[in-house]
This record gives structure tokens, C-alpha cells and sequence, in this order.
């Protein structure tokens, strides 16, 4: 067990509609990373916030939003969903400025 | 570029023998590189990681080695077990955000 918790599990929705996944970093830890798994795009990088700041943004797509609040869990919010968003969400978080990334078990999104 | 290329993209092996599988990656900026084991239905768990002042880490029956001239590093499993059958993924980090650029994955399977 990482530490890091994702909810929920599975989520299976339609085409269209929007979904709120969400995520609790380790204690302490103030770093938190949205990764996305694919078949066709293996694991990609979304977006990093670092204490309530966006930090950094990787292959996210403007429909794909994201947060970090003040008790530092993280919401990743997908809109107009289509079938290709279909995949495995990980969330990872490190301490401050350190390299060791701990991941959730992740959530699986089915778009149909 | 930010791509980490891993190969073999499937690997079976006998039980005892030693699994082999590589990565390179393109950008110098890169200088943490960790390698992640991903059973079905869990999220990656970091297994070992290097940095390029080393040319070699060794953790029980897992050694990275790390050729920075060649932009190479791959990860041998000894002695390897039917309960290393997973996936394997290579990645590297650099700069301040440090997220993570994977590896496409490599499936080991480890026959008894």
C-alpha cells in the first residue's frame, strides 16, 4: 500500500458527461501528479500541483481540468467526455522537490 | 525530446534465469531514473532508481546499470521468480516539476 489513495475505483459513464476523479496524496507529501494509461499511449503525464499551485502541465487536453486544495488532496475533472478518454487515472505525490513519486491504485474510466 | 524508448516489449524467461530490459532516452536533462513494477489491476511501484553520477545500483536481486555516454540504462532482474511476472517500466525526470517521462512498459513472464 503507497499511501495514496484514488476514488472512485471504476467509473463507467457516457459519452458527453462529466467525471470528478479524485485523490489524497501520502501525509505529507505535498506534490501531486495526474498520469493517464492508455494501450495506445502507455502512461503520459497530465498536470503536477505542488501545494495548491499548478506546476507543471504535460499532455492534458483543454477538456481535463485539475486542483489541489488546502488540505491538499486533488480533483481531476474531465468534460464532454468522448470514447477515447477511456483509461486508467493514476494520481502520484512526492515530498517537496524530491523524486520518489508514490502512485494510487488508480481509477478505471469507461466512456460509453 | 522528452521520449524514453524500452525494449523488449514482451520478455519470458524460466524460472531462475535473468531478465534483461533496456531503455534510452534522448534528453540530457534527465537525471533521475527510476524503474516502476505494475501487477494488473494496481498502480506502478517504484522497484529501484539511479541517477547518472553511478554507473550501477544494486537492490537485492535487481541491478540498474546506467551508460550516460550511450543515453542508456536498463534494469536486470536475477534469479527471477514467477512472482516478478508484471510489467516493467522504465522512466526518467528532470528540471524542477520533476514528472515523470515513461517507457512503453515491457511484460515479463517468468515460467515455473
Amino acid at each position: 500500500d503507497s499511501g495514496v489513495t484514488q476514488t472512485p475505483k471504476h467509473l463507467i459513464t457516457a459519452t458527453g458527461q462529466r467525471v470528478t476523479l479524485r485523490c489524497s496524496p501520502r501525509s505529507g507529501d505535498l506534490s501531486v501528479y495526474w498520469y493517464q494509461q492508455s494501450l495506445d499511449q502507455g502512461l503520459q503525464f497530465l498536470i503536477q500541483y505542488y501545494n495548491g499551485e499548478e506546476r507543471a502541465k504535460g499532455n492534458i487536453l483543454e477538456r481535463f481540468s485539475a486542483q489541489q486544495f488546502p488540505d491538499l488532496h486533488s480533483e481531476l475533472n474531465l468534460s464532454s467526455l468522448e470514447l477515447g478518454d477511456s483509461a486508467l487515472y493514476f494520481c502520484a505525490s512526492s515530498l517537496a522537490h524530491t523524486d520518489t513519486q508514490y502512485f494510487g491504485p488508480g481509477t478505471r474510466l469507461t466512456v460509453l | 525530446q522528452q521520449q524514453v524508448k524500452q525494449s523488449p516489449q514482451s520478455l519470458i524467461v524460466q524460472k531462475g534465469g535473468i531478465s534483461i530490459i533496456n531503455c534510452a532516452y534522448e534528453n540530457t536533462a534527465f537525471d533521475y531514473f527510476p524503474w516502476y513494477q505494475q501487477f494488473p489491476g494496481k498502480g506502478p511501484a517504484l522497484l529501484i532508481a539511479i541517477r547518472p553520477d553511478v554507473s550501477e545500483k544494486k537492490e537485492g536481486r535487481f541491478t540498474i546499470s546506467f551508460n550516460k555516454s550511450a543515453k542508456q540504462f536498463s534494469l536486470h532482474i536475477m534469479d527471477s521468480q514467477p512472482g516478478d511476472s508484471a510489467t516493467y517500466f522504465c522512466a526518467a525526470s528532470g528540471g524542477s516539476a520533476r514528472q515523470l517521462t515513461f517507457g512503453s512498459g515491457t511484460q515479463l513472464t517468468v515460467l515455473p
